[in-house]
């Protein structure tokens, strides 16, 4: 069964703390998502990466930065908290090999920044 | 560009009613089109999907037909159950590209 896990379901930091969230995937896709939803707004998309070390900017990459120093590891960085960063976020990943390009996601992690 | 507009919920049904959920998109070239749906407290699935003009995506009932003519992947299905609340989403991706572009979500609650 394919799994993308999350390192927290729920997580509540303070502002101008610095924030780690973790996904790893574990069915050697080569593309990985970070993705934050919002009530009305949908999904919209932080940053994704489509190989060890590389990086694209997505949607809304102001306020994070990302790193994947393995491919089945993909991990967004807040660095400095802020509050209106309070939000659900999900991490995905897809295979290149695939022609339609599903998306696997994992369970969200839900963020409060106080 | 690309985006994707559905139906603004929340969409409220009795049990066995029918659903549809309306979804059109604008793409510059030949997308292909999915559905995705999120039970509370869990992250996105794939529900569905078409990938050329004219395919019908299906799974536990629910439809999707990939309209070109009208830009359109409305989701349908005859009878829904109170095991259907979630969020449905509407996507789509371009061809050779690596990501998804979501609709904004479609609150679904069904009542016994």
């Amino acid at each position: 069964d394919v799994k993308v896990t999350q390192s927290s379901r729920y997580l509540v930091k303070r502002t101008g703390e610095k924030v780690f969230l973790e996904c790893v995937q574990d069915m050697d896709h080569e593309n990985m998502f970070w993705y934050r939803q919002d009530p009305g707004l949908g999904l919209r998309l932080i940053y994704f990466s489509y190989d060890v070390k590389m990086k694209e900017k997505g949607d809304i990459p102001e306020g994070y930065s990302v790193s994947r120093e393995k491919k089945e590891r993909f991990s967004l960085i807040l660095e400095s908290a802020s509050t209106n960063q309070t939000s659900m976020y999900l991490c995905a990943s897809s295979s290149l090999t695939e022609s339609y390009n599903e998306q696997f996601f994992g369970p969200g992690t839900r963020l409060t920044v106080l | 560009g690309n985006s994707v507009t559905q139906m603004e919920g929340p969409v409220t049904l009795s049990e066995e009613a029918f659903l549809t959920i309306n979804c059109t998109y604008t793409a510059t070239g030949y997308p292909s089109l999915f559905w995705y749906v999120q039970y509370p407290g869990e992250g996105l699935q794939l529900l569905l999907k078409a990938t050329k003009a004219d395919d019908k995506g299906s799974n536990k009932g629910f439809e999707a037909t990939y309209r070109k003519e009208t830009t359109s992947f409305h989701l349908e299905k005859g009878s829904v159950q109170v095991s259907d609340s979630a969020v449905y989403f509407c996507a789509l991706s371009e061809s050779g590209a690596n990501n998804l572009f979501f609709g904004t979500g479609t609150r679904l609650t069904v009542i016994p």
